[in-house]
């Protein structure tokens, strides 16, 4: 059981340019998270799918969009990267979509943005 | 406001020592309640929930007080693995999880 895989682990990207974050989970889970951690606030919910075929806005979702594609699978895209995008990024995933479900996290993308 | 407010530290203690952390929440229709624990450079993971009556699990015990809308962890007996950023986590209506800004512990030999 791999868990939870993201890739890359690192991207320097430079502004304006695209990119697809990539996570998968091997746990059958229902539900997938995109987060983000900056210095000084946290883990931030960027987006999630509450289950397959679903996809839900959370806190700081301007400048990305993310896909669903199959139950094992939850990508995030930045269409046009801005410095401001310049984070860690990490995906999780629950069994339900649950406020009492253990949330398990992949192992984070590092992202640059010059 | 913050949703969920921690005292970043950092917190340096001697193996053996005690130490407790705090942990303040905004919204009081917050529902669940956790702990987790993130290595440096690493992902998040679940360390504990936290349950109105209070819970232990080892040499951790967590502590929920709703009306003062906070939440404490005590680790005992403080082991050099215990070495960590803990992260205090927050579920209200709507099940969108708001995470604490971490406080940092480092035990020293």
């Amino acid at each position: 059981n791999a868990g939870v895989t993201q890739t890359p682990k690192f991207q320097v990207l430079k502004t304006g340019q695209s990119m697809t974050l990539q996570c998968a989970q091997d746990m059958n889970h229902n539900s997938m998270y995109w987060y983000r951690q900056d210095p000084g606030m946290g883990l931030r919910l960027i987006y999630y799918s509450a289950s397959e075929g679903t996809t839900d806005k959370g806190e700081v979702p301007n400048g990305y969009n993310v896909s669903r594609l199959n139950k094992r699978e939850f990508s995030l895209r930045l269409e046009s990267a801005a410095p401001s995008q310049t984070s860690v990024y990490f995906c999780a995933s629950s069994e339900v979509f649950s406020g009492t479900d253990t949330q398990y996290f992949g192992p984070g993308t590092r992202l640059t943005v010059l | 406001r913050k949703e969920v407010e921690q005292d970043p530290g950092p917190f340096n203690v001697p193996e053996g020592a005690t130490v407790a952390f705090n942990c303040t929440y905004s919204n009081s229709a917050s529902q669940s309640f956790f702990w987790y624990r993130q290595d440096c450079r690493k992902e998040p993971k679940l360390l504990m929930s936290v349950y109105s009556s209070g819970n232990e699990d080892g040499r951790f015990t967590a502590q929920l007080n709703r009306a003062s809308q906070y939440i404490s962890l005590l680790i005992r007996d403080s082991k050099l693995s215990d070495s960590a950023t803990y992260l205090c986590v927050v579920n209200r209506p709507g099940n969108q999880f708001y995470f604490g800004t971490g406080t940092s512990l480092t035990v020293i030999p």
